[in-house]
């Protein structure tokens, strides 16, 4: 299993343009979310979702909009990208009825100037 | 809305044991979650405790009371590996059920 995988790793934007992140799991979890860190801050929910076709939003969702067309993928997309959107960006997922554990992917670096 | 409290910052040296704190505030809680993250990697999973009492898990154990809607992370015979930020992560009714909210984080600093 890959388990959690994020592309792209790193990411160099300018305001105002839009982009996708990726994240896709290969563990049939039904649960995925989307955290931003900042320092100092912790990481702070965007969206997330409970299944294929279900979303909803998070602490911190303005800017940021999701799809959950599959059990596997669940994109973040940058409508028209901020500085203040500058950030390191996780992706989660876990099974509905487990113990707490949520497996994380790497990490997304974005930078927007 | 939910709100969680930690150190943000704990200094111990090596073969010493070290108390993470952790105090939420939430309604309709489920568990408590900790988490380690080192400089530059992503979270990986510790612990959780959704009832009162103590988990142990070799050096690493955690605590949870819900009636004080307080829990800590003990690490026992530190390391210098284990110099990184945790977190604490509270499971509600509030968000999603089964989506937790994380604290701001606490790094912990190991010295020889």
């Amino acid at each position: 299993n890959a388990g959690v995988t994020q592309t792209p790793k790193f990411q160099v934007l300018k305001t105002g343009q839009s982009m996708t992140l990726q994240c896709a799991q290969d563990m049939n979890h039904e649960y995925m979310s989307w955290y931003r860190q900042d320092p100092g801050m912790g990481l702070r929910l965007i969206h997330y979702s409970v299944g294929a076709g279900i979303t909803d939003q998070g602490e911190v969702p303005n800017g940021y909009n999701v799809s959950r067309s599959t059990t596997e993928d669940f994109p973040l997309r940058l409508l028209s990208a901020a500085p203040s959107q500058t950030s390191v960006y996780f992706c989660a997922s876990s099974y509905s009825r487990d113990g707490g554990e949520q497996y994380f992917g790497p990490g997304t670096r974005l930078t927007v100037t | 809305g939910q709100s969680l409290e930690q150190p943000s910052e704990v200094t111990a040296v090596e073969g010493a044991i070290v108390q993470i704190n952790c105090t939420y505030q939430t309604s309709g809680f489920y568990g408590l979650s900790w988490y380690q993250q080192h400089d530059g990697g992503a979270p990986t999973f510790l612990s959780y405790n959704a009832l009162d009492g103590l988990e142990e898990t070799g050096r690493f154990s955690s605590f949870l009371s819900r009636s004080d809607s307080y829990g800590y992370l003990l690490l026992q015979e530190l390391q210098m590996k284990d110099s990184a930020s945790y977190f604490c992560a509270v499971r509600a009714r509030e968000v999603g059920s089964y989506i937790p909210t994380f604290g701001r984080g606490t790094s912990l600093i190991v010295h020889p």
